[in-house]
């Protein structure tokens, strides 16, 4: 099993730019999340899904989209990215509320 | 809405001396679980508590959970220079995925 696998590991963007970082996990995992972490910030919450088909908002959700066509993959969307944005983007599963298990983390940076 | 607070943001030791980080909530939880996160790395999972007064053990680490369930604590026994990172709490107040994370201790040891 790979896991949760994320893709870009890195990517640096323009102001207004958009993108999709992508994250994926092959352990049949119902829940699914997004976080991203900045210095002194800890992880926080940006979107996250209990099943295909079902998302909910998280702590800071301004700014992102997310959707949950398949149990296996969890796309997260820039629509214009700013530089508030620059960050450490985590994605994470889990199986019901139990541990999570963490992709390897997309380093963004937003000029 | 719900919020996680941790302290001591950083905690600076000894080789050998205990440290000690702790985890408050602003709602009642129904389970808390603690996060390792090494240097460039990603969290990983420790362990999850759920019942009220719950004392865990790993090897040097001890893992309590509150009598009210909103707070709880990591305590570390004569750290190692393998103990270096920074640990989280995180928890949830009901059984919907949702996970929220305090902003973590970041542990050095000196040797």
């Amino acid at each position: 099993n790979a896991g949760v696998t994320q893709t870009p590991k890195f990517q640096v963007l323009k102001t207004g730019q958009s993108m999709t970082l992508q994250c994926a996990q092959d352990m049949n995992h119902e829940y699914m999340s997004w976080y991203r972490q900045d210095p002194g910030m800890g992880l926080r919450l940006i979107h996250y899904s209990v099943g295909a088909g079902i998302t909910d908002q998280g702590e800071v959700p301004n700014g992102y989209n997310v959707s949950r066509s398949t149990t296996e993959d969890f796309p997260l969307r820039l629509l214009s990215a700013a530089p508030s944005q620059t960050s450490v983007y985590f994605c994470a599963s889990s199986s019901r509320a139990n541990e999570q298990f963490f992709g390897p983390g997309t380093r963004l940076t937003v000029l | 809405g719900q919020q996680v607070m941790q302290i001591p943001q950083y905690q600076h030791v000894q080789e050998g001396e205990d440290f000690t980080t702790y985890c408050n909530s602003s709602t009642t939880l129904s389970n808390i679980q603690w996060y390792k996160q090494r240097p460039g790395g990603h969290p990983v999972f420790l362990i999850q508590l759920v019942k009220s007064g719950e004392v865990k053990k790993q090897k040097r680490l001890t893992f309590q959970f509150g009598e009210a369930k909103k707070n709880s604590s990591l305590h570390i026994t004569a750290t190692q220079t393998t103990d270096v990172g920074t640990y989280f709490c995180a928890g949830s107040d009901n059984q919907g995925g949702k996970l929220i994370f305090g902003q973590g201790t970041e542990l050095s040891v000196k040797p």
